[in-house]
C-alpha cells in the first residue's frame, strides 16, 4: 500500500469558521509533510514532522496549527484564514526526513477561504 | 540560494512524439533529485529519484539522467500518450542537516493526438 488518503477532498469556509485537514498513511513512514500549492505554482513546504515531532516550520502564520496524533495521522488545524489562504492543501509522507526516499504525495485537499 | 530552473516551461507535442524535459540545479551539497508528475487539482506522484552516484533510471517509458558535475538532469519521455498531459516537477534535496527540498516550477506537457 503506498497511498496517502486526505479529507476533505473539498473545503469551503468562512474567515470565522474552525475546521481540520486530515491526513493518514499506512507504509509505516516516519516523516510527514505539509505543503500549501498554488495554482500553476510549485508546492511550498509549511511543516516536517519527525518520528511524531514537529522538526520544521517554515515561518507558517499561527493561524495553522499542525498536530501528529500518531505516526500514521497527521492533522492540519485552520483557524481565521484569509482569503489568500485558499489554495491546494497536500500531505505527503516519507520513510524518513533527510534521506534519498521517494515523498509520496496524497490527492490533495481543495480550500476555499471566503 | 539553493534553486532549481526547469526548461522548457510549456510544451506541446503530438501523441507518439518523444520529448524531453530539463532540470538545472545548484543545490549543494547534492543529496537526491526527484521527477515527478502532477495533473491539475492532484498530488503529485513519483516517477523517479537518483542519488549522486546514479546516472540514468527508469520507469516504463520515463527515463531520466543526472549529471551531477554540471548539475543538470533531464526527463525523456518515450511515444508521448494523452495521458501524459500534466505538470512535471524536478526536486532537489540537500544532504547534511538542512533536508529542505527545493521544487523546480514545473513544466507544463500538452499532448494532443
Amino acid at each position: 500500500d503506498t497511498e496517502v488518503t486526505q479529507t476533505p477532498k473539498h473545503l469551503v469556509m468562512g474567515m470565522t469558521n474552525k475546521k481540520s485537514l486530515k491526513c493518514e498513511q499506512h507504509m509505516g513512514h516516519r516523516a510527514m509533510y505539509w505543503y500549501k500549492q498554488k495554482a500553476k505554482k510549485p508546492p511550498e513546504l509549511m511543516f516536517v514532522y519527525s518520528y511524531e515531532k514537529l522538526s520544521i516550520n517554515e515561518s507558517v502564520p499561527s493561524r495553522f496549527s499542525p498536530e501528529c496524533p500518531n505516526s500514521s495521522l497527521l492533522n492540519l488545524h485552520l483557524h481565521a484564514l484569509q482569503p489568500e489562504d485558499s489554495a491546494l492543501y497536500l500531505c505527503a509522507s516519507s520513510q524518513k526526513a533527510g534521506g534519498p526516499d521517494t515523498q509520496y504525495f496524497g490527492p490533495g485537499t481543495r480550500l476555499t477561504v471566503l | 540560494k539553493n534553486q532549481v530552473e526547469q526548461s522548457p516551461q510549456s510544451l506541446i507535442i503530438l501523441e507518439g512524439k518523444n520529448c524531453t524535459l530539463q532540470c538545472n540545479y545548484t543545490v549543494s551539497p547534492f543529496s537526491n533529485l526527484r521527477w515527478y508528475k502532477q495533473d491539475t487539482g492532484r498530488g503529485p506522484v513519483s516517477l523517479t529519484i537518483m542519488t549522486f552516484s546514479e546516472n540514468t533510471k527508469s520507469n516504463g517509458r520515463y527515463t531520466a539522467t543526472l549529471d551531477a558535475d554540471t548539475k543538470q538532469s533531464s526527463l525523456h519521455i518515450t511515444a508521448s500518450q494523452l495521458s501524459d498531459s500534466a505538470s512535471y516537477i524536478c526536486v532537489v534535496s540537500p544532504s547534511g542537516g538542512s533536508y529542505i527540498p527545493t521544487f523546480g516550477r514545473g513544466t507544463s506537457l500538452i499532448v494532443h493526438p
